[in-house]
């Protein structure tokens, strides 16, 4: 596709729901980023997929927090039994993943889904 | 944690005014980047400049990076209405760790007024 998507762009749940978060990279893009962005605040690293390999999870701040990345295209983001301080925007990227690494990559920004737990 | 810290947290300038931001950071790293971002949506990449590099040029952008003072500014030049967004330095240690982990700064609110 011609950018990043994410859907939904806005989720309103309850305290203790579930919630599912999508993620469509630029087509062609091997790496995959997912950061989240509380009220006022920089950016948060997730999590980060890059091809076939185990994705760096080392963001994830609690086990509440889950992604898979199926068929190296598409990810989704779960958030189990969500909390009111898990509100914030939730904001995907990706990048080509041919210049040596992530850290020399342009990332490529969606435009974020907003969560607001209730 | 936050590794790179913008300057000033706010700025609101007349627009045709120079506007800089500024970024420090912590560790050692191999490149900063700088990202803008609109209304609180998805980030758009402005620049990004290797460690060995000291300035760098982009339309009415300029960037300078001081390894020594582990520092970066970022100048808008001749501002325009359209500019007001926020500014986000990124910094890409230079050390083992997550190798996806951009890490952002903050951010610095700028508002340019017609």
């Amino acid at each position: 596709g011609a950018g990043v998507s994410q859907s939904p762009s806005n989720k309103v749940t309850e305290k203790g729901k579930d919630v599912e978060l999508r993620c469509d990279p630029i087509s062609g893009h091997t790496a995959l980023y997912w950061y989240r962005q509380s009220l006022g605040q920089g950016l948060e690293f997730l999590i980060y997929f890059q091809g076939n390999s185990a994705p760096d999870k080392s963001g994830l701040p609690s086990d509440r927090f889950s992604a898979e990345r199926t068929g190296g295209s598409v990810s989704t983001l779960t958030i189990q039994r969500t909390q009111q301080e898990d509100s914030a925007v939730y904001l995907c990227a990706s990048s080509s993943g041919l210049a040596g690494g992530p850290r020399w990559e342009t990332q490529y920004f969606g435009p974020g889904t907003r969560l607001l737990v209730l | 944690s936050q590794q790179g810290e913008e300057d000033p947290q706010a700025l609101s300038i007349q627009e045709g005014e120079n506007a800089t931001m500024n970024c420090s950071y912590k560790t050692s790293i191999n490149n900063l980047q700088w990202y803008r971002q609109n209304s609180g949506r998805g980030l758009v990449h402005l620049i990004l400049i290797r460690s060995n590099e000291r300035e760098k040029h982009s339309g009415r952008l300029r960037v300078t990076l001081d390894t020594s003072k582990k520092s970066s500014s970022l100048l808008i030049t001749a501002s325009r209405a359209a500019d007001t967004a926020s500014y986000f330095c990124a910094t890409a240690p230079n050390y083992g760790g997550s190798q996806g982990n951009l890490i952002f700064g903050k951010g610095t609110k700028l508002s340019v007024k017609p």
